[in-house]
């Protein structure tokens, strides 16, 4: 059974770099059904799509934060990445990776399964 | 972007009520339609997708219906362990957006 494990600071400071790592354990992240997302959720309030990158590499961002955000995979590690650069309270959320299922001949199933989430605060 | 309107923001209701919860997008969407339940400290769960499917081992009386603009899940029979946050997502168009979700609690 596929499983998502977030993991990275906990604590950021304005400004600087959120680094997150999402490895996936029970299957590869290179498999040509799926691809991969993250999402993040502040607290009380909805989720919200940051991203998505699929198997060629290509990528799509929610456009409020395109400017500072790359997600990036690492098949030798089976892990996916995610930086976003400057940031500021705005971003303290519990941050989730994703997968998107793309069974052929099929449509898509998104986002299932989730990681557990980690929490990211901003805050000096 | 696409805007989904969801509503009732929240609900009360009591185990054995049919529920029902409805999520409308600004623009078609088809059928790309996903709906999710989070319970609270837990991260959301998939119930439906393409608007009607049920995903694997989600109960029965879990629905989902609805195309273009308009949808809705339905839970026939509520159940103590169904109290809990719903979101729909649209993953027609990017960027993907969700609904700003329903709470259902007890009554």
């Amino acid at each position: 059974q596929l499983q998502l494990q977030e993991s990275g600071p906990g604590l950021v400071k304005p400004s600087e770099t959120l680094s997150l790592t999402c490895t996936v354990s029970g299957g590869s992240i290179s498999s040509s059904s799926y691809f991969w997302g993250w999402i993040r959720q502040p607290p009380g309030m909805a989720p919200e799509w940051i991203g998505n990158i699929y198997q060629d590499e290509s990528s799509y961002y929610t456009p409020s934060l395109e400017s500072r955000t790359t997600i990036s995979v690492d098949p030798s590690k089976n892990q996916i990445s995610l930086k976003m650069t400057s940031v500021t309270a705005a971003d303290t959320a519990v941050y989730f990776c994703v997968r998107v299922l793309t069974p052929a001949g099929s449509g898509w199933i998104p986002f299932d399964p989730w990681g557990q989430g980690t929490l990211v605060t901003v805050s000096s | 972007a696409i805007q989904m309107t969801q509503f009732p923001s929240s609900l009360s209701a009591s185990v054995g009520d049919r529920v029902t919860i409805t999520c409308r997008a600004s623009q078609g969407i088809r059928s790309d339609l996903g709906w999710y339940q989070q319970e609270p400290g837990k991260a959301p769960k998939l119930l439906i997708y393409a608007a009607f499917r049920l995903q694997s081992g989600v109960p029965s009386r879990f629905s989902g219906s609805g195309s273009g603009t308009d949808f809705t899940l339905t839970i026939s029979t509520l159940q103590a362990e169904d109290f809990a946050t719903y979101y729909c997502l649209q993953y027609n168009t990017y960027p993907w957006t969700f609904g700003q979700g329903t709470k259902v609690e007890i009554k």
